[in-house]
């Protein structure tokens, strides 16, 4: 079955710090990824996408991921932490296509900055 | 270009009652996806849904809730006799095309659903 894992639930990096969030994925072909991002009782603004090709994927305010099949990662980079990036953040694999268009999302990354 | 548009953005009802909550797609998109998000949780998918035709339903709870998208009109997801667990937010999202490289799903605000 299709999964994706989160490991780190809750993550708190100083401003200015880098940050690497992970994402692993359980998938029987080679995935379509995302990264999505949600601030609070917000809705969901994508980041940034991989289909294939170049697997270091470059996003919006940013924000960068690399796609590793031999490690069915995806993690998510910043080399710097602006205290506006606080929010929540997705990974999210799929859709498969056809009949099967749902995106299957980890459980997400809460992100604090510490001045 | 406007985004995806939900409303109500906040909903309260009380046990038993119906909610109806509405999703307007991205111009252009004719792919609609309902997910819930409990709290504490990632988004779930319920349905996926074109013009008039539910494709995927997997993921909708067997009784109670259902899901449209009539030719002309918002997609609308329906709770009857609202239970407590039904709270939590409703997110809708839209795609040009499903599977492919101009499938990206595109997500509205919610609805957060509130049930007394």
């Amino acid at each position: 079955a299709q999964s994706v894992t989160q490991p780190d639930i809750h993550i708190t990096v100083s401003e200015g710090a880098s940050l690497e969030l992970r994402c692993n994925y359980s998938y029987g072909a080679t995935p379509y990824l995302f990264w999505y991002v949600q601030s609070p009782g917000q809705g969901l603004q994508l980041l940034l996408k991989y289909f294939s090709g170049d697997t270091l994927v470059q996003g919006i305010k940013g924000f960068e991921a690399e796609f590793k099949r031999s490690q069915s990662s995806f993690n998510l980079r910043k080399p710097s932490v602006h205290w506006s990036d606080a929010a929540e953040y997705f990974c999210a694999v799929g859709p498969l296509g056809g009949s099967q268009g749902n995106l299957i999302f980890g459980k997400g990354t809460k992100l604090s900055v510490k001045p | 270009n406007a985004g995806v548009m939900q409303n109500p953005r906040h909903l309260v009802r009380r046990r038993g009652q119906e909610a109806r909550l509405r999703c307007s797609p991205m111009k252009g998109h004719s792919h609609v996806y309902w997910y819930r998000q409990l709290p504490e949780e990632g988004l779930k998918f319920m349905v996926y849904l074109q013009k008039e035709n539910i494709i995927d339903e997997s993921g909708m709870p067997k009784e109670r809730f259902s899901a449209e998208f009539p030719k002309e009109g918002p997609s609308i997801l329906r709770i009857q006799q609202v239970v407590r667990g039904d709270s939590a937010a409703y997110f809708c999202a839209s795609s040009l095309t499903s599977g492919g490289a101009t499938d990206t799903q595109y997500f509205g605000p919610g609805t957060r659903l509130t049930v007394l």
